[in-house]
């Protein structure tokens, strides 16, 4: 089966641009989850949906970063305006269904200049 | 919420021996614990899980093993192989309503041929 596609693989913008990633999980897979790892620490959640509803976002920095999954496929991420803290790898996993093992994509390595 | 910790952070073994990953969590109510290994610009593989109704899972030259009781759980692998170097990361999460993967911060494992 085809993995978990994500674009772009990398990003380099200036702080407080704004930057979109875009994830297409695996076909069927009802849960979906976005990840920050950065440099030298384990991956983050920083939200997670079930369908095309959002099951938690405690963790997702609301004020510049936020995410959408129409249709329940396809999701976005978007962060308007970039700090340099945000400089990181951003992850998207999907699984069949809760309490399933969760498959990532190769994510997008995001560089703040 | 919870917290996991992994020890050691690096881990360098001779092609051959065995190498141990261990990590504890903070959260009594956590109750799946899966592991996954992350080659450098890869994405993270799941290796192996295990739930908290089993003490012991293997996978050919893998085991995970689980103390409930301390609140502990390690990773095992044996006959190490050179392709075995990668970075391997634990987790830990409630296994009831939606899971939340909680990460460790990871072990890089050498293995020198």
């Amino acid at each position: 089966e085809a993995g978990v596609a994500q674009s772009p693989r990398y990003k380099i913008i200036e702080k407080r641009q704004s930057v979109a990633f875009w994830c297409n999980p695996i076909s069927g897979h009802a849960t979906l989850y976005w990840y920050q790892q950065i440099l030298g620490q384990g991956p983050k959640l920083l939200i997670q949906f079930q369908n095309n509803g959002v099951v938690d976002d405690s963790q997702l920095p609301k004020d510049r970063f936020s995410a959408e999954r129409l249709k329940g496929v396809d999701s976005t991420l978007k962060i308007q305006p970039a700090k340099l803290e945000d400089s990181a790898v951003y992850l998207c996993a999907s699984s069949p269904g809760d309490r399933q093992p969760q498959h990532f994509g190769d994510g997008t390595r995001l560089s703040i200049l | 919420g919870e917290n996991v910790e992994q020890h050691p952070s690096t881990l360098s073994v001779q092609e051959g021996d065995s190498a141990v990953i261990k990590c504890t969590y903070s959260d009594s109510a956590s109750n799946y614990f899966p592991w996954y290994k992350q080659e450098l610009g890869k994405r993270p593989q799941l290796i192996i899980d295990i739930r908290s109704n089993v003490g012991e899972k293997k996978d050919q030259r893998i085991a995970v093993t689980l103390n409930k009781t301390a609140k502990h759980f390690s990773l095992h692998i044996t006959e190490t192989q050179p392709e075995d170097s990668a970075v391997y990361f634990c987790a830990a999460s409630r296994d009831t309503g939606f899971q939340k993967l909680v990460f460790g911060t990871g072990t890089r494992l050498l293995v020198s041929p």
